[in-house]
Formats: structure tokens, sequence, C-alpha cells
């Protein structure tokens, strides 16, 4: 079975533009997960979202957005980037219902910003 | 809020030598705990984690770690390292009874080994 997978893998843009991240779950997961991971780092939690809402949010500020679509995949959305956008963004997915579930986590797409 | 301490930041080792990579975390509710590996130009990979239940935990690749609730610390060790293992490694803690919920992570320790 297919592990998580996102698109673009690299990505470079401009200061002020804006960049849409996207992420397919593993199947069978409804549960999809976006950290930031800036060079020399932890990742740093984003947004968590289930069955189409918003479950969790990180410190971020408003420019950062999600969406999760009714197949499950999700976008992550980042306005007016700046310089310290540049970061690997990954995105998790993991299964629901009673119990723990892991979360499965992609490559990451590397985005920088110049 | 729950908040993780990775006490070494760079851990060079021989190959087949010891290694212990140290983790501490502060919480103000029960947590899960968890080892995650990441190779160059990859995401992460989980390497074993404590919901509850014994203190000492198995992982992949030879890995294991023990929870000590007295000493908020949860160490990953591993009796003798392989080239192969050369990578980052981060701890990470979400809070108990959560199924699926944020994970906080460590700032990374990068184990280096060398021939």
């Amino acid at each position: 079975d297919a592990g998580v997978t996102q698109s673009p893998t690299h990505l470079i843009k401009t200061r002020g533009q804006q960049v849409t991240l996207r992420c397919s779950p593993i199947s069978g997961h409804k549960s999809v997960s976006w950290y930031q991971q800036v060079l020399g780092q932890g990742p740093q939690f984003i947004f968590q979202y289930y069955e189409k809402e918003e479950r969790g949010r990180g410190n971020f500020p408003d420019r950062f957005s999600a969406r999760q679509f009714p197949n499950y995949s999700s976008e992550l959305n980042v306005n007016a980037l700046l310089l310290g956008d540049s970061a690997l963004y990954l995105c998790a997915s993991s299964s629901t219902g009673p119990g723990f579930h892991e979360q499965y986590f992609g490559p990451g797409t590397r985005l920088t910003v110049t | 809020a729950q908040s993780v301490t990775q006490l070494d930041s760079q851990v060079p080792v021989f190959e087949e030598a010891p290694v212990e990579l140290r983790c501490n975390y502060s919480s103000s509710v029960s947590v899960y705990l968890f080892w995650y590996v990441q190779y160059p130009n990859q995401g992460l990979q989980l390497l074993l984690k404590y919901l509850s239940g014994s203190t000492l935990v198995k992982g992949i690749n030879g890995f294991e770690a023990e929870f000590n609730k007295s000493q908020t610390s949860f160490h990953l060790r591993k009796p003798s390292v392989h080239i192969s293992d050369t990578a980052e490694y981060f701890c990470a803690v979400t809070p108990g009874g959560t199924s699926y919920g944020k994970l906080t992570f460590g700032q990374g320790t990068i184990l280096t080994v060398h021939p």
C-alpha cells in the first residue's frame, strides 16, 4: 500500500507570494496533520483535520490555512510568504476510532522563500 | 501544554559501540512518548512508543527506551550501533488518552556513527 504522499517535493517562492502544498493520506486514514520543520529544529504542529473539520491548530499566524477534502486529502496554504517560512513541511495521517493510532509521516515538501 | 528537551544536539560514536540519546519532557498531564528517526531528505519514521505498561519498550532496528516517570525522562538506547544508524532522532510526546492528537517534538539529536 502507498504511504503518505506529498507534492511538490521542492518549491522555491519569492517573499510575498502564496503557496499551496498537497497531501494524500494512507488509504483509509481520515485524519491529517501538518507540521513545519525549520532547519535544525524539531517539527512544529500547524493543523490537524478530521472529517474535513479543523480539530487543532498550533501557534501559527492567520497566513497559514488548510482544508481537507471529501477524499481526506489535504492542502496547506501559506499567504504573504516570509523568509522565515522556509522549511520542510510534513504531512502525517492516522486512522481514527477508539484506542491509540500512530501518525504516519510523508516525505515532506521543501519550501524555500527567497 | 507539553515540552520536550533533548539534552544532546549531536552524538558521535564508533560503530559497534553502545549509545544513549537523552530526552526529558514536561507535562501537567500524563503523556504518550515516542522516538522518531529521520534519514536525510526523508520524513519521520516511528522507532518506538510508550503508551502504558512496562516502562522498557523495544522498537525497530534494535533500539529500546525506558520511561522514567519520576525523572520525566525517556532515553533511547542501542547496545551496538551500525553505520546505517546515522540519522537525526526526535523525541516526542502527546497527551495521554489522545487517539491521534498533536505531537510535540524535541529539537533533535544527530547521531553520527563512525567506522
